[in-house]
């Protein structure tokens, strides 16, 4: 089966510009993860999906911070403006159900973010 | 709250010596374990998770409830096994998020 696409892989920005990511899941998977992963640290969610409605955003930096996943499938993940701790490596990663019996996580090869 | 201790930010081995990588958690209700692995320039993956019971390259790691714990052990390091390696919780209660640790470097050395 075809894995998690993510794209960009690279990214180089100037502080208070904006960027976008873009994230295609495995099919079929209804649940969708975006994850930022700091030089040194675990991922930590940003924000889960479950088909195109937001199950939780709570640790999500709203005030330059937007993720959207209109169709249920694809989910672009962007930041307005960009700031220096910005940086770091944001993860796509999809899960077959909300609640599938230990249904893993399938990661896509991110995209690293810096911002100068 | 929810939380996945890995206390070793790196850990170095010789081939052929066993490894063991500790994971520790904190939750309340019945947790759902895994271990991820990361390859230099690959993408993050499973490894094994604790409802399987399976061993993968090796590797196993038996969720011990009393001592929340869910260590990752392997008798011989081998050189291949050189990886970032991330302990992650997940359950029923945790609206299916995944928590991960702060992961721990592994180096066998030849």
């Amino acid at each position: 089966e075809a894995g998690v696409a993510q794209s960009p892989r690279y990214k180089i920005i100037e502080k208070r510009q904006s960027v976008a990511f873009w994230c295609n899941p495995i099919s079929g998977h209804a649940t969708l993860y975006w994850y930022q992963q700091i030089l040194g640290q675990g991922p930590k969610l940003l924000i889960q999906f479950q088909n195109n409605g937001v199950v939780d955003d709570s640790q999500l930096p709203k005030d330059r911070f937007s993720a959207e996943r209109l169709k249920g499938v694809d989910s672009t993940l962007k930041i307005q403006p960009a700031k220096l701790e910005d940086s770091a490596v944001y993860l796509c990663a999809s899960r077959l159900g909300a609640r599938g019996v230990n249904s893993p996580l399938h990661f896509g090869n991110g995209t690293r973010l810096t911002v100068t | 709250a929810q939380r996945v201790t890995q206390p070793e930010k790196l850990l170095s081995v010789f081939k052929g010596a066993p490894v063991e990588l500790k994971c520790n958690y904190s939750y309340s209700g019945s947790p759902e374990l895994f271990w991820y692995v990361q390859y230099s320039r690959q993408r993050l993956q499973l490894l094994l998770r604790h409802i399987s019971r399976e061993s993968i390259k090796g590797f196993t790691a038996d969720l011990n409830k009393g001592e929340t714990s869910f260590h990752l052990k392997k008798p011989f390091a081998q050189e291949e096994d050189s990886a970032m390696y991330y302990c992650a919780l997940s359950g029923l209660d945790t609206g299916n998020q995944f928590y991960f640790g702060t992961g721990t470097s592994l180096t066998v050395i030849p």
